[in-house]
């Protein structure tokens, strides 16, 4: 059975560093993107950006970039998303999804999400 | 403004057929790219309904199927039931801004 499972709720202030992950399992982690996707609150899906393997295969959306890094542990068939300095605007929950095949295929898998609160 | 504009809200009565469009542009849906759909339950994780315009993955309704045409894409629900009320999202690829994209969303209540 293909399970993505995410790590638990945060709360962070402003300035902080936050890194989450996403697990998979019962399927061939590297044959598979993965994407993030956010939903800030009472907002719309936005895609994030994907990871393929390793941090050598990433894509960021261009509104993004900079601001968060994708990675991936194939040893431990996780994928993260970190911030190194969080604002309150990053307040949202936070999916990882996996990929039907290619990059631009749609997301079959999903994580139960992560909320992630920013609040001084 | 999203790039992939949808219908903030639909509605329909329990047995009735309501579609829920995607209009993009030339850049976007209308370049080819696949599109796909997604049903969102209040509270839960998005799940995949519709995959490269037309495809259902297994265990979906055929209650659900999709078409496009030209630079818009639609869903469509027949036989419209209480708990297919949800937000639904479109998504696709844009070759100019070079990024994946969802639709803003639409609303779907039963009545």
């Amino acid at each position: 059975e293909v399970q993505l499972v995410q790590s638990g709720a945060e709360v962070k202030k402003p300035g902080e560093s936050l890194k989450i992950s996403c697990k998979a399992s019962g399927y061939t982690f590297t044959s598979h993107w993965i994407s993030w996707v956010r939903q800030m609150p009472g907002r719309g899906l936005e895609w994030m950006g994907n990871i393929f393997r390793d941090d050598s295969d990433t894509t960021y959306s261009p509104a993004l970039q900079g601001q968060i890094t994708i990675s991936a542990d194939k040893s431990f068939n996780t994928a993260y998303l970190q911030w190194s300095s969080l604002k309150a605007s990053d307040t949202a929950i936070y999916y990882c999804a996996r990929h039907r095949d290619r990059s631009g295929s749609g997301l079959d898998f999903w994580g139960q999400g992560t909320q992630v609160t920013v609040s001084s | 403004q999203s790039v992939l504009t949808q219908t903030p809200s639909v509605s329909g009565a329990p047995g009735q057929r309501v579609t829920i469009s995607c209009t993009g542009s030339s850049s976007n849906i209308g370049a080819g790219y696949g599109v796909h759909w997604y049903q969102q339950l209040p509270g839960t994780a998005p799940k995949l309904l519709i995959y490269d315009t037309w495809n259902r993955p297994s265990g979906v309704p055929d209650r659900f199927s999709a078409s496009k045409s030209g630079t818009s894409a639609s869903l469509a629900i027949t036989g419209l039931q209480a708990e297919d009320e949800a937000d639904y999202y479109c998504q696709s690829y844009d070759n100019s801004l070079s990024t994946s994209l969802f639709g803003g969303g639409t609303k779907l209540t039963v009545l």
